[in-house]
């Protein structure tokens, strides 16, 4: 059964610090895996991988793939208060019919004190 | 990446009626996902809907107390019927572009007495 499993599950750090979120996969037919940051009520798009070892970058947020080690890293750098939220990470395989419906993983809590 | 709205943003809404929620697109879409989020859980697809053919639904979910519209490339609605406290929930489009980068609405908030 296809899965994606993100680590850890929660967080505290502090304002200022760097974090690194995990997500691993097992998904037959791996097609991309797309990050997600969801505060309120609707995820907002960070990234979508699709090549091993090209590290997407947008501001304080990076993230880069690893499709022989089946993984992905979501890095935050300088942190800020608002940056707490939930990081969802999804899988999108191959095939699947129609669909190619994305996998989502269960999250990540962040959570920035000041 | 595309602007996209959903109305409404929350509803209340008596037990045994229906809503339907829209969602519309700045952009032409290839597919559009509707999704719902439980409070405190993780988003569950509900179905998908291509332009011109039925929607597809995921296992639990019937058109009957789903039906879905796609009626062009940047518009989709589902409604959800006969409604019960259990359908209290945030419920998501989420379209996916020609990029193949997929996206989520803004949500809308349903609470059923």
């Amino acid at each position: 059964e296809d899965k994606v499993v993100q680590s850890p599950l929660s967080l505290v750090v502090h304002e200022g610090d760097t974090v690194t979120l995990n997500c691993s996969y097992e998904v037959t037919n791996f097609r991309s895996l797309l990050w997600y940051k969801q505060e309120k009520k609707a995820p907002t798009f960070l990234f979508m991988l699709t090549s091993s070892g090209i590290e997407k970058k947008s501001g304080r947020l990076s993230s880069i793939l690893d499709k022989k080690e089946l993984f992905s890293i979501l890095n935050i750098t300088a942190t800020q208060t608002g940056d707490s939220a939930i990081y969802l990470c999804a899988v999108r395989p191959f095939g699947g019919g129609a669909t190619n419906k994305l996998i989502f993983g269960t999250g990540t809590l962040l959570a920035v004190q000041p | 990446s595309a602007v996209i709205s959903q109305k409404p943003s929350r509803d209340i809404c008596q037990r045994g009626t229906s809503l339907t929620i829209q969602c519309q697109v700045d952009s032409q879409v290839t597919m559009m996902f509707w999704y719902r989020q439980q409070p405190g859980q993780s988003l569950t697809l509900i179905a998908t809907a291509n332009q011109g053919s039925e929607a597809t639904y995921e296992s639990g979910f019937v058109i009957d107390k789903f039906p879905i519209s796609r009626p062009n490339l940047t518009f989709s609605t589902l409604t959800v019927s006969n409604m019960s406290p259990e359908d209290s929930s945030i419920y998501l489009c989420s379209p996916r572009d020609r990029d193949n980068e997929q996206f989520f609405g803004p949500g809308t908030r349903l609470t059923v007495l």
